[in-house]
């Protein structure tokens, strides 16, 4: 399974819900990972779980907040999102290989619409 | 100056071209170079990646790396309307052995290969 598996894969909520992105991967990767992407813009680095412990949050307001609950799984609970929170949330992962820098395999994103 | 400079295009060739993408980068601090292919509305996925200067080929895909003059580029030989997408450069400073790393995206080209 080389795969990132993300669900759903498009939400709309409105500004007083709570919804939960989720993120699989069974590739045993360690390190996993939470981005947003708005049009036309590269990706911006929100979170980062290293062996499942929270090791980057690059200021990110507390309406999201990240969970790892094990080693393949990932999840970022939203709650009172605004509208400009609407943007494609990507989930990524990476291996530990010891002295190399490989890459991240991302998932296919889920294109969130905040109304 | 931004740590990664990519230009945005679009770029528009015929089918059967050679297309060029370039970055360019201001921190000696990176040390592996991937490029990524992003559909419409889809997660990056991983092209190519390598860590010396030099070229590395896959296919019709060619990754070139000038560390000296920081400097990367992605070939695309025989181009097809398949390859029409959004390419984005990425690099990472050396693994520091933490289980994760960060990658410095560029803003990404959008490609189109016209039949």
């Amino acid at each position: 399974d080389t795969e990132v598996t993300q669900t759903p894969k498009h939400l709309v909520m409105g500004m007083t819900n709570k919804k939960s992105l989720k993120c699989e991967q069974h590739m045993g990767h360690r390190a996993m990972y939470w981005y947003k992407q708005k049009a036309k813009k590269p990706p911006e680095l929100m979170f980062v779980y290293s062996y499942e412990k929270l090791s980057i949050n690059e200021s990110v307001p507390s309406r999201f907040s990240p969970e790892c609950p094990n080693s393949s799984l990932l999840n970022l609970h939203l709650h009172a999102l605004q509208p400009e929170d609407s943007a494609l949330y990507l989930c990524a992962s990476s291996q530990d290989d010891g002295d190399r820098v490989r890459g991240y395999t991302f998932g296919s994103g889920t294109r969130l619409t905040v109304v | 100056q931004k740590e990664v400079e990519q230009d945005p295009g679009p770029l528009s060739v015929p089918e059967g071209a050679i297309v060029s993408l370039n970055c360019t980068y201001s921190n000696s601090a990176f040390q592996y170079f991937m490029w990524y292919r992003q559909y419409s509305r889809k997660g990056p996925e991983l092209l190519m990646y390598t860590y010396s200067s030099g070229n590395k080929e896959d296919g019709r895909f060619t990754a070139q790396v000038d560390k000296s003059s920081k400097y990367i580029s992605l070939f695309i030989r025989d181009s097809q309307p398949s390859d029409s997408a959004t390419y984005l450069c990425a690099m990472s400073a050396a693994y520091s052995g933490a289980g994760s790393y960060q990658l410095t995206f560029g803003k990404g080209t959008k490609l189109s290969v016209i039949p």
